[in-house]
C-alpha cells in the first residue's frame, strides 16, 4: 500500500501562475483533507471532502479551490498564486468512524514556492 | 479563542537521555487530545490518541499523560534515539467539532544528538 501519495513533492511558481497539486490515497478512505504548514504555525485545515464529489471549506479556503471527482482523488487548485501561498501542503485521509478517535494518514507533503 | 501552546519550541538532548515535551490547551469541552511525529520532509504520523477520560497512553518508549483539569498534556520520551530526531505535533479535538474542527499545535522541534 502506498497510502496518502501527493504530486508534485517540490514546485515553484510565479505570482498569478495557476497549478494543482494531486493527493491520490489507495486506502478507499471517504474523507480527504487539504492543510497547509508555516513556520511557527499549526496545521490549517483550507478544504476538505466527505465524500466523492463533496468538498467544503476550511478555516483559510480564500485563494483554493478543490475537487473530488474521484474518491480516491482529492486535487487542491490555485487559479492565481499569490506570494502568501508560499507553504508546505499537506493532504489526509481518514476512513469513517464513529468513535472520534480515528487516525488521519498524511502524505509526504508539496513545498509550493510563489516568487 | 480555541488554542493549542506547546513547549519547548525546540530541545537537543544526547542520545539516550530522557525528555519531556508540553501541550497546553484552550479547548474545552474537547473529545481527544493527539500526539503526532513529523520527521524532516515527511508527514504527521500519529503517536497516541487520548479521549477526556484517559490519563495516560504508551507507544513503546513515547508515554503521553493528560491532566484534564489544569488542560495540560505531556508526551515523554525515553531512552532517546537519533531517530527520534523530529517535530511533535499536540492536536485537540473539540468535543463539538469533527475532524475538520482538529486545532494543531506549532510543535517541538526534538534534536537527538550522539
Amino acid at each position: 500500500n502506498a497510502g496518502v501519495t501527493q504530486t508534485p513533492k517540490f514546485r515553484v511558481l510565479k505570482t498569478g501562475q495557476s497549478m494543482t497539486l494531486l493527493c491520490a490515497q489507495d486506502m478507499n478512505h471517504e474523507y480527504m483533507y487539504w492543510y497547509r504548514q508555516d513556520p511557527g504555525m499549526g496545521l490549517r485545515l483550507i478544504h476538505y471532502s466527505v465524500g466523492e464529489g463533496t468538498t467544503a471549506k476550511g478555516e483559510v479556503p480564500d485563494g483554493y479551490n478543490v475537487s473530488r471527482l474521484k474518491k480516491q482523488n482529492f486535487l487542491l487548485g490555485l487559479e492565481s498564486a499569490a506570494p502568501s501561498q508560499t507553504s508546505v501542503y499537506f493532504c489526509a485521509s481518514r476512513d469513517r468512524d464513529f468513535s472520534g478517535a480515528n487516525v488521519l494518514t498524511f502524505g509526504a507533503g508539496s513545498r509550493l514556492t510563489v516568487l | 479563542k480555541n488554542q493549542v501552546e506547546q513547549s519547548p519550541q525546540s530541545l537537543i538532548i544526547l542520545e539516550g537521555k530522557n525528555c519531556t515535551l508540553q501541550c497546553n490547551y484552550t479547548v474545552s469541552p474537547f473529545s481527544n487530545l493527539r500526539w503526532y511525529k513529523q520527521d524532516t520532509g515527511r508527514g504527521p504520523v500519529s503517536l497516541t490518541i487520548m479521549t477526556f477520560s484517559e490519563n495516560t497512553k504508551s507507544n513503546g518508549r513515547y508515554t503521553a499523560t493528560l491532566d484534564a483539569d489544569t488542560k495540560q498534556s505531556s508526551l515523554h520520551i525515553t531512552a532517546s534515539q537519533l531517530s527520534d530526531s523530529a517535530s511533535y505535533i499536540c492536536v485537540v479535538s473539540p468535543f463539538s467539532g469533527g475532524y475538520n474542527k482538529l486545532i494543531f499545535g506549532a510543535g517541538t522541534r526534538l534534536a537527538v544528538h550522539p
